[in-house]
């Protein structure tokens, strides 16, 4: 059974900084992985999809990576800002249909 | 283009009646449509797909018979939970997809938040 883990579950940082979150697996077999994001009582909004075939992905100050083999991904915000200030999901879609498996999420508070 | 709805975005109703929750893709017909539930600081776990015209597959430990699901059209699924309990307390997210299988994307609603006093 798939199990998706993300460190940490909550960060704080100042505004400006660069940051890093972890999004780990343990089943390898997967056909792809997406980040969201989630502001409080809201739902899903896609930020990055990464194809198993696929290293990294980038959006704008988001850069998405995938180590497949390793069972790891990472997302990197650049030069954070208060309006990052929101929950971030993994999810992995497993290779049997388009199931997603979510991790426990890290909530990111960006200071001003 | 891929918006999904979810009505209401929020219900308040009393423990031991029922309430019915819907969700709609509005640009897209969904093949499948999927049905997730978020406790407070918790990840979304899945209850639940539905294929149009097919009886839901529901996860393990989800009970069938409390948590209705109808997937009668292409556009629309419906979650019912019945004789709702304070614990069914939560937030109810659905997805929606173009097709099954390896490739199809889900799309997210807002989610609607279920109070049961």
């Amino acid at each position: 059974k798939q199990e998706v883990t993300q460190i940490p579950a909550a960060l704080s940082v100042p505004e400006g900084e660069n940051l890093v979150l972890n999004c780990s697996f343990t089943d390898s077999a997967i056909y792809n992985l997406q980040w969201f994001r989630q502001d409080p009582g809201k739902g899903l909004t896609s930020l990055l999809l990464i194809q198993s075939s696929q290293r990294e992905q980038t959006s704008g100050r988001l850069n998405a990576s995938l180590d497949k083999s390793s069972g790891r991904s990472t997302l990197y915000i650049a030069a954070s800002q208060p309006g990052d200030s929101a929950t971030y999901l993994c999810a992995v879609n497993n290779n049997a249909g388009n199931m997603l498996t979510f991790g426990g999420g890290t909530r990111l508070m960006v200071k001003p | 283009g891929a918006v999904v709805s979810q009505h209401p975005s929020w219900v308040i109703c009393k423990s031991g009646t029922s309430v019915k929750i819907e969700c709609r893709s509005l640009d897209f017909q969904a093949t499948t449509m999927f049905w997730y539930r978020q406790f407070p600081k918790q990840s979304l776990m899945l209850m639940a797909t539905s294929n149009e015209g097919s009886k839901a597959t529901y996860e393990q430990g989800v009970e069938k018979d409390k948590f209705l699901i109808n997937h009668a059209s292409l556009t629309l699924s419906t979650l019912t939970v019945t004789s709702a309990h304070p614990e069914d307390s939560s937030f109810y997210i659905c997805s929606a997809s173009k097709g099954t299988g390896l490739g199809y994307e889900q799309y997210f609603g807002p989610g609607t938040r279920l109070t049961v006093t």
